[in-house]
């Protein structure tokens, strides 16, 4: 099984400030296809998880573009470049090239 | 709108099974794999497996091999996960989520269910 693990474990970040997140893969999620298999998710407090960006880089229909997310084979990164209150909650990156598995999560609070 | 729609909550003893679902709407539901999350109390996101809902097909985490089933109901656009072998470890809300397989790309889980919780009780 691909294990999947985030960095860091909680942050604390001032509204209008920049978040980075990191998640590493123990293999490469880089496809055939040369798309990396690679989701991020937040779970907002009390919600059901929602889709932020999708095959490493793409924000899904909705997202703000304060949220990017960038890398590539084992190692990826989500941005927010600037936090704001409504988006605090845990992020979860997730690969999807074999079967699907979670990172731990990374847990976001506001200052 | 598009909409996932799960069972309520549910308690069982250990040693039970339980049967929860998902009924889709809003979209073609044969088009989107049907994946299952769960999540503990207090804890992390755990993919259980999906199922295609246009054949019936499933791919299960190993993990879960021998206790889970996942099955579909097209007449209702329906889901059902069924956990058999209930542990107290079992305890967790439990998440519905569509995929978009017929997309010339992968496009991630998109749309999620509002959860249903599972307590299971020595």
């Amino acid at each position: 099984d691909i294990v999947m693990t985030q960095s860091p474990l909680s942050l604390t970040v001032t509204p209008g400030e920049p978040a980075s997140i990191s998640c590493r893969s123990s293999q490469s999620l880089r496809h055939s296809n040369g798309f990396n298999y690679l989701d991020w998710y937040l779970q907002k407090p009390g919600q059901s998880p929602q889709l932020l960006i999708y095959l490493g880089s793409n924000r899904a229909s909705g997202v703000p573009d304060r949220f990017s997310g960038g890398g590539s084979g084992t190692q990826f990164t989500l941005k927010i470049s600037r936090v704001e209150a409504e988006d605090v909650g845990v992020y979860y990156c997730m690969q999807a090239l074999q079967n699907r598995t979670f990172g731990h999560g990374t847990r976001v609070e506001i200052k | 709108q598009v909409q996932l729609v799960q069972s309520g909550p549910e308690v069982k003893t250990s040693g039970a099974s339980v049967k929860i679902s998902c009924q889709a709407s809003g979209y073609t539901f044969t088009y989107y794999y049907m994946h299952w999350v769960r999540q503990a109390p207090g804890q992390g996101l755990e993919w259980m497996g999906f199922l295609n809902p246009s054949d019936g097909s499933t791919v299960y985490a190993q993990k879960f091999q021998g206790r889970l089933s996942m099955t579909r109901d097209t007449s209702t656009n329906t889901v059902f996960l069924e956990l058999s072998s209930l542990r107290s470890d079992d305890t967790a809300e439990y998440f519905c989520g569509r995929e978009d397989y017929g997309g010339v790309w992968y496009s991630g889980v998109d749309v999620w269910g509002q959860g249903t919780t599972v307590t299971v009780s020595s």
